[in-house]
């Protein structure tokens, strides 16, 4: 079963525009992580922002968390064609397990 | 530094048959994740190895094993294939205890196809 659940499914903007994704969840969490996904291949860690964090940045990257609305939420700013890939949020459970949600497939038009 | 290598990166099997996938972790990682990813969804846990025991499991059955060898590669079997098992099957690696920063590294994947 799949704990979170991104938000928007799919997604279209154009280049320098900004792209907001949310994620909600179920359970207590360590933390949580987004991953990106190219075409059907491998996933590649992003951002973690802990249980006890409110807030990160990483680059064009701002992750948000609201531990009470068990919700989080990624904004990539200035968006570059590049950008173009599925998004995942994971919820880190007990022993490292990651649950992962559906994904956002976000498009960005040159 | 090679990151996570996955083998093979695509094969066909029937139904019934059964498929070994084999993975390398990134090179000081100690623990191995495997994942299935159906298309449209994202990554499902399936279990986790370290020191060459499996330490967690995911909602699969038990035609799903694993291994664990001395080297920490680790190999992913599953037996009595059925058409739902085609999928993405993707490998993760990370350090155990104090130095594990939270952040697993993916192989590219296995897409098995089943007929």
């Amino acid at each position: 079963s799949q704990q979170g659940e991104e938000d928007p499914q799919a997604l279209s903007i154009q280049e320098g525009e900004n792209a907001t994704m949310n994620c909600s969840y179920k359970t207590s969490i360590n933390n949580l992580q987004w991953y990106r996904q190219n075409s059907g291949r491998g996933l590649v860690h992003l951002i973690l922002i802990r249980s006890n964090e409110r807030e990160k940045h990483s680059g064009r990257l701002r992750v948000t968390l609201d531990t009470s609305k068990k919700s989080s939420s990624l904004l990539i700013t200035a968006s570059r064609a590049a950008d173009t890939a599925s998004y995942f949020c994971a919820t880190e459970e007990y022993g490292n397990k990651l649950v992962f949600g559906a994904g956002t497939i976000l498009r960005v038009k040159s | 530094d090679a990151g996570v290598t996955q083998s093979p990166t695509h094969l066909i099997k029937t139904r019934g048959q059964q498929v070994t996938l084999r993975c390398s972790p990134k090179s000081g990682h100690d623990t191995v994740s495997w994942y299935q990813q159906a298309l449209g969804q994202g990554p499902q846990f399936i279990f986790q190895y370290y020191e060459e025991e499996e330490r967690q499991r995911g909602n699969f059955p038990d035609r799903f094993s694993g291994h664990q060898f001395p080297n920490y590669s680790s190999e992913l079997n599953v037996n009595a294939l059925l058409l739902g098992d085609s999928a993405l099957y993707l490998c993760a690696s990370r350090l155990a205890g104090v130095a594990n920063t939270g952040e697993l590294f993916f192989g590219e994947g296995s897409r098995l196809t089943v007929l």
